[in-house]
């Protein structure tokens, strides 16, 4: 039992290339999250998904797009990456969406955009 | 939307100490969560806190849901140095969907 597995681990890109994060988990949770974290700035969720098939907007969502490939598996994708998002990405899944279940983190992917 | 505002923002304290933080709302939230994340790692849930005016204790944590459901407290006895790390509250907002909202953290330095 893995929990929340996120790849890779550390990715430096120039502006402009794409790539994509991978996240899965394996608690059989219904929903799964996108954050990013920036010094001082604490979690600012970029996308949620509620259940498999669905997909919305968090708070930062701009730049980004995600795609709920299956219940296990939840994908962020930056089309044209630009140095602003160079962060720390963790992905999340809780059993429900409502706020109040215990959300459970992946260990990050370090981004840097040159 | 809701904010959560953490202080201190960074703690360089002696072993054996006692630790506390402190979150705060201009808005009420219905739940508290506190968060410890270590270096290199996602944050992991310590306590969860659901009704105003509620102490529920974790080994060396405790924690305060505030009456005016506007503000929560962490205190952490005898600080040891795998204390280390940043600490966050956390709460589901009430105007966005329960989506949870994070304070900026508390970074805890521990000298041994």
């Amino acid at each position: 039992n893995a929990g929340v597995t996120q790849t890779p681990k550390f990715q430096v890109l120039k502006t402009g290339q794409s790539m994509t994060l991978q996240c899965a988990q394996d608690m059989n949770h219904n929903s799964m999250y996108w954050y990013r974290q920036d010094p001082g700035m604490g979690l600012r969720l970029i996308y949620y998904s509620a259940s498999e098939g669905t997909t919305d907007k968090g708070e930062v969502p701009n730049g980004y797009n995600v795609s709920r490939l299956n219940k296990r598996e939840f994908s962020l994708r930056l089309e044209s990456a630009a140095p602003s998002q160079t962060s720390v990405y963790f992905c999340a899944s809780s059993l429900d969406r409502g706020g109040t279940d215990t959300q459970y983190f992946g260990p990050g992917t370090r981004l840097t955009v040159l | 939307g809701q904010q959560l505002n953490q202080s201190p923002q960074s703690m360089f304290i002696q072993e054996g100490e006692d630790v506390s933080m402190n979150c705060t709302s201009s808005s009420i939230f219905n739940t508290w969560l506190w968060y410890k994340q270590e270096p290199g790692e996602g944050p992991v849930l310590l306590i969860a806190l659901y009704k105003a005016g509620e102490l529920t204790s974790n080994g060396r944590l405790t924690a305060q849901f505030g009456i005016t459901r506007k503000d929560s407290f962490l205190n952490i006895s005898a600080s040891i140095p795998s204390d280390v790390g940043i600490y966050f509250c956390a709460g589901p907002s009430l105007v966005n969907g329960n989506k949870l909202v994070f304070g900026a953290g508390t970074i805890l330095r521990v000298k041994s």
